[in-house]
């Protein structure tokens, strides 16, 4: 079946600008998870889903970072005013669910501020 | 405070040769699930394994074995008979049952198999 798949692949936009990141888990799955990768910090976690609450937003660097997730799917990560830090690859995963489950993991969005 | 500590950076072999990745995790939590990811050149991360805290049995599948130990908080990786295709950046994982199953990695160990 796919996997969980993400949109855009690349993406480079202008300190200041807005950008907007989406995420299609894999169906069914009720539980989905935002994380990014940078060469400085690793691998960090940023918000968690529960169908469409978030009952974990602790991650979230900054208030300039949000997210929403419509009809138990699809997934939208929002960065306001882009800042040259935001710099890093945004990866989404998926669950059957929270709580420990694997979580399978899409490609990725490359997000370069300038 | 929850943490995953993988000491090794970088480990370089040659094709069949064994290789261990060390993997040390830190939790007062009880319930706790362990998770082995690797992430080859092309960048995706691919789900290994998921053990939970009540499970410290070995496990074995093909050429990759893990061994918990809770008595020492580890869960390390070994890779029999080492492959060019093995290479890659193998990060381990910590999720908390209470706190919705967010992945706490390692900063990950890259391997690189020399044939």
């Amino acid at each position: 079946g796919a996997g969980v798949s993400q949109s855009p692949s690349n993406k480079v936009t202008e300190k200041g600008k807005d950008v907007e990141l989406r995420c299609d888990p894999i169906s069914g799955h009720t539980a989905l998870y935002w994380y990014r990768q940078s060469l400085g910090q690793g691998l960090e976690f940023l918000i968690y889903f529960q169908g469409n609450s978030a009952p974990d937003k602790s991650g979230l660097p900054s208030d300039r970072f949000s997210a929403e997730r419509t009809g138990g799917s699809v997934s939208t990560l929002t960065i306001q005013r882009t800042q040259q830090e935001d710099s890093a690859v945004y990866l989404c995963a998926s669950s059957v669910w929270g709580q420990g489950g694997e979580q399978y993991f899409g490609p990725g969005t490359r997000l370069t501020v300038t | 405070a929850q943490k995953v500590t993988q000491a090794q950076t970088e480990i370089s072999v040659v094709e069949k040769e064994d290789v261990t990745l060390d993997c040390v995790y830190e939790t007062r939590d009880t319930t706790y699930y362990l998770f082995w990811y690797k992430q080859p050149p092309s960048g995706e991360l691919v789900f290994l394994i998921r053990r939970n805290s009540f499970d410290e049995q070995n496990e074995i599948s093909g050429r990759y074995s893990w061994n918990f130990q809770k008595s020492t908080s580890s869960f390390n990786f070994t890779i029999t008979a080492s492959q060019v295709v093995d290479s890659a950046v193998y990060f381990c994982a910590l999720s908390l049952y209470r706190r919705g199953g967010k992945l706490i990695f390692g900063q990950g160990t890259e391997l690189s198999v020399k044939p």
